[in-house]
């Protein structure tokens, strides 16, 4: 089973800086079944990254994502207010299918 | 627009049974494979439970295997999710959500719902 180590557990943050998010796999993935996901309170969880650095639509150029093998990473330049949520990186292999790692929450300072 | 809707949540006492329903509109229901993915108070994300376009593939995290049962009718453009023997730790909100890939599985939930809290206590 691979597991995803997400980092930092938390990140604090002022609207206009620059984020930088890491996911860390447990051994060799393929970067096509990578991607991100942002989740506020009381919403859906939204899809921010597929395939390790494909935007998913309507998401904004400030969002970005890189990476391969077993290092992953999502950055957000320019910090707008509505950047501010929990991120998950996700994981698409054969047992159990789906793995989640276990998010980095970013917060304003 | 893509609407998924879920219903069916509640109080339950643990060792009961619940079923939860996600009604989904606006795009071709029969063509996704759809997932169940919840989320523990304090806790993060954990997929659940997914079914292919078919009900060719269906899978299960270890934490519900034996326990639920994941079903869909294309008909219906419904997803379904039989919870029986509910245990504390089962208590989540839970979403349904759309896979990306058209006529097979992929990596990716484009679409989710709002979630229904399920609540397993005595």
């Amino acid at each position: 089973e691979i597991v995803l180590t997400q980092s930092p557990g938390t990140l604090s943050l002022s609207p206009g800086d620059r984020a930088t998010l890491s996911c860390r796999a447990s051994q060799s993935v393929s970067g096509s079944a990578l991607g991100w996901y942002q989740h506020k309170p009381g919403q859906a969880p939204r899809l921010l990254i597929y395939g390790a650095s494909i935007r998913a639509t309507g998401i904004p150029d400030r969002f970005s994502g890189s990476g391969s093998g077993t290092d992953f990473t999502l950055t957000i330049t320019r910090l707008e207010p509505e950047d501010f949520a929990v991120y998950y990186c996700q994981h698409f292999g054969n047992s159990p299918p789906y793995t989640f790692g276990q998010g980095t929450k970013l917060e304003i300072k | 627009e893509v609407q998924l809707v879920e219903s069916g949540g509640g109080l339950v006492q643990p060792g009961r049974s619940l079923r939860l329903s996600c009604a989904a509109s606006g795009f071709a229901f029969n063509d996704y494979a759809m997932h169940w993915v919840r989320q523990a108070p304090g806790k993060g994300l954990e997929w659940v439970s997914g079914i292919s376009w078919n009900s060719g593939w269906i899978g299960y995290a270890d934490s519900v295997k034996g326990r639920f049962t994941i079903s869909r009718d294309n008909a219906k453009n419904s997803l379904h999710l039989q919870m029986n023997s509910l245990r504390t730790e089962d208590t989540a909100l839970y979403y349904c959500a759309k896979d990306m890939g058209l006529g097979e599985l992929s990596p990716d939930f484009d679409f989710w719902g709002q979630g229904i809290l399920v609540t397993v206590s005595a």
